[in-house]
């Protein structure tokens, strides 16, 4: 079946310091969605990518999806400690959304 | 809006018991999905349902697992037999489904532990 894998799967960071998560699908997505999920808490939808290569901002996060639209990546400029917890991508496999394996970010003041 | 609503919130419950989990999702939402999170299989889909529906239940672990959804506001998980192996946090996600490119919002959860 269809598998989405992200890398790495933990990464602690210094405040300020920049991070990326990357995040690669076995087969071709229809689309990619970014969730962040606090500690102790639900996954929260960030953003969603529906165009080969499309990139979109928000604040100091930046989305990208790749050419082939099979892999996608988020990196965040600049961490804060509010940046703490696990960042999943979401691609959809015809009807079903597919989680990936997440990326657990941890922010050291 | 109140959001996705899960009760209950924990559940600590001896092997052998039934649990049922309870989620109401946002009112005019048309899809309903159930996942399970754990540190080692990380975030998996049990059950999704369209329109009250069920549309596809292969992750749906083994048959202790059943789901229902009697109306458009609310949809129970159950465990009968329930065993320390189906402790996790299940979570109920809703989204109007015009497509199939809507996001998902999540409950709570709720957090299960089988002794």
């Amino acid at each position: 079946g269809q598998q989405v894998m992200q890398i790495p799967q933990y990464q602690h960071v210094q405040e300020g310091e920049d991070f990326t998560t990357y995040c690669n699908s076995s087969t071709t997505l229809s689309n990619i969605q970014w969730y962040k999920q606090r500690p102790g808490g639900h996954p929260v939808f960030l953003i969603q990518l529906v165009k080969s290569g499309e990139v979109k901002k928000q604040k100091r996060l930046t989305f990208q999806f790749g050419e082939a639209k099979k892999n996608s990546s988020l990196h965040i400029t600049a961490t804060q400690t509010t940046d703490v917890g696990t960042y999943f991508c979401a691609g959809y496999n015809t009807d079903k959304l597919i989680f990936g394996t997440g990326t657990r970010l941890q922010v050291f003041p | 809006d109140a959001g996705v609503i899960q009760s209950p919130r924990h559940e600590v419950t001896e092997m052998g018991q039934e649990v049922t989990l309870r989620c109401k999702p946002i009112s005019g939402h048309n899809s309903l999905f159930w996942y399970r999170q754990t540190m080692m299989r990380g975030l998996e889909l049990l059950i999704y349902f369209n329109n009250n529906v069920p549309i596809d239940d292969s992750g749906m672990p083994e048959d202790r697992f059943s789901a229902k959804m009697p109306n458009a506001s609310f949809s129970t998980l159950k465990i009968q037999p329930s065993e320390p192996r189906d402790s996790a946090v299940y979570f109920c996600a809703s989204s109007l489904a015009e497509s199939s490119y809507n996001e998902q919002f999540f409950g709570p959860g709720t957090r299960l532990t089988v002794l």
